[in-house]
């Protein structure tokens, strides 16, 4: 157990529709890493939160966004969602603000079937 | 960008160590090399991180050569819980997407 919590485990929904998905950082964590593992295009790094500062921005859509809340808990959001947006999505927390050296640490992963 | 090169695959038996390597012929000098293990849907495992040189802990070796525009993962002593999926990341501390692009890494099968 990472210590990193995320919720919903699993998510189904519709083409069209958004949902928002939910990461708590381990005790002491500032810094909240986003990633989506779909299986062709492997672990894509989206966006980075330090204490409540977008950090770091990778490949993330314009029809995704995500914060960082005053408890460091993370939301991010998906609208409009595709069928390629099906994908296994993981947070990660650390204590550092920056890239590295750190070492995150990564939740179970919330996985989205869109239909 | 600090790119990563890595095999896309790699066998071997228990009880043998096995050895990755990572090419990333444009490191910059600010730039640390981590490694990651993945099983499964579950989220990846910080492994070692290093500099320079040599790095070991309990699961692990990094090896770094004195250009650094490579490093090598050695796993001594293999298990069939070895089979996994292994990144290697490079990437600065100061920060930036550039140390938290995972790639496609090296998927790593141990037979009995």
């Amino acid at each position: 157990d990472s210590g990193v919590t995320q919720t919903p485990k699993h998510l189904i929904t519709a083409t069209g529709q958004r949902v928002t998905l939910r990461c708590s950082p381990r005790s002491g964590d500032l810094s909240v890493y986003w990633y989506q593992q779909s299986l062709d295009q492997g672990l894509q790094f989206l966006i980075q939160y330090y204490n409540g500062e977008e950090r770091a921005k990778g490949n993330i859509l314009e029809r995704f966004s995500a914060q960082q809340f005053p408890d460091l808990h993370s939301e991010l959001n998906l609208s409009s969602l595709e069928l390629g947006d099906s994908a296994l999505y993981f947070c990660a927390s650390s204590r550092y603000s920056g890239g590295a050296p750190n070492e995150q640490f990564f939740g179970p992963g919330t996985r989205l079937t869109v239909l | 960008l600090a790119k990563t090169t890595q095999p896309i695959s790699m066998d071997s038996y228990e009880g043998q160590e096995v050895n990755i390597t990572c090419s990333h012929n444009n490191i910059a000098t600010n730039d640390y090399i981590t490694w990651y293990q993945q099983f499964p849907s579950q989220g990846p495992r910080f492994i070692i991180q290093g500099y320079k040189t040599k790095v070991t802990n309990e699961v692990a070796s990094l090896f770094i050569p004195a250009d650094r525009k490579s490093s090598t993962l050695s796993l001594p002593r293999v298990s069939l819980s070895d089979t996994a999926v292994y990144y290697c990341l490079v990437g600065e501390s100061g920060g930036g997407a550039d140390g938290l692009t995972f790639g496609k890494g090296t998927h790593l099968i141990i037979q009995p």
